[in-house]
């Protein structure tokens, strides 16, 4: 099994809400991720957990709060977005940190009204 | 610090012709490159991955780059164009010796014309 499976496909949400990203992956990685990416533009690098504890925060804004439950399993819990974080969300995983091609999921397509 | 430059944000092919997408990198370390793919509304697919071990690497669906050091390039090529090659392509950097930061190039969009 070499995916990383995220779910949902599709969110949308208001300003208000609290909803919960989810991502999954058997392959016994120990660094999984978080990106962001906006329309026609690179990914970027929101998170990093390594051995299940976060290791880097890219700045990211509170209302976004990264949850590594055990090492298959990444959440991104959403609280009181804003319509400029709609965005295809990125989860992957590697092997380890350093040095290690990165699988993708096929992403969550977030809109917030 | 490293950094990576993809020189062209669209290139247009027809099928059946040669494809190159042309990257340029710049690291402090030796760097491992890659490139990925992304088809609309899906997330990013490994193509190949160069780790100082051969210089001309092959990827999957026909793929190859060659790391050209004295270049500081890594361009992708494909010997002929196919419908399904239609993408956005992305060149990646990160650099050996503890972790650093992946960087992502800005992305080229491929259109192949039937």
């Amino acid at each position: 099994d070499t995916e990383v499976t995220q779910t949902p496909k599709h969110l949308v949400m208001g300003m208000t809400n609290k909803k919960s990203l989810k991502c999954e992956q058997h392959m016994g990685h120990r660094a999984m991720y978080w990106y962001k990416q906006k329309a026609k533009k690179p990914p970027e690098l929101m998170f990093v957990y390594s051995y299940e504890k976060l290791s880097i925060n890219e700045s990211v804004p509170s209302r976004f709060s990264p949850e590594c439950p055990n090492s298959s399993l990444l959440n991104l819990h959403l609280h009181a977005l804003q319509p400029e974080d709609s965005a295809l969300y990125l989860c992957a995983s590697s092997a380890t940190r350093a040095n290690e091609k990165l699988f993708f999921g096929s992403g969550t397509q977030l809109s917030v009204l | 610090a490293q950094s990576v430059t993809q020189l062209d944000s669209h290139v247009s092919v027809s099928e059946g012709t040669p494809v190159l997408l042309r990257c340029n990198y710049s690291s402090s370390y030796s760097p491992s490159l890659f490139w990925y793919v992304q088809h609309p509304n899906k997330g990013l697919q490994l193509l190949l991955k160069y780790t100082s071990a051969a210089t001309l690497v092959k990827g999957i669906n026909g793929f190859e780059a060659e790391f050209k050091k004295s270049e500081t390039s890594f361009h992708l090529t494909k010997p002929s164009a196919h419908m399904s090659d239609a993408a956005e392509y992305f060149c990646v950097v990160t650099a050996s010796g503890g972790y650093q930061k992946v960087t992502f190039g800005t992305g080229t969009k491929l259109q192949v014309i039937p």
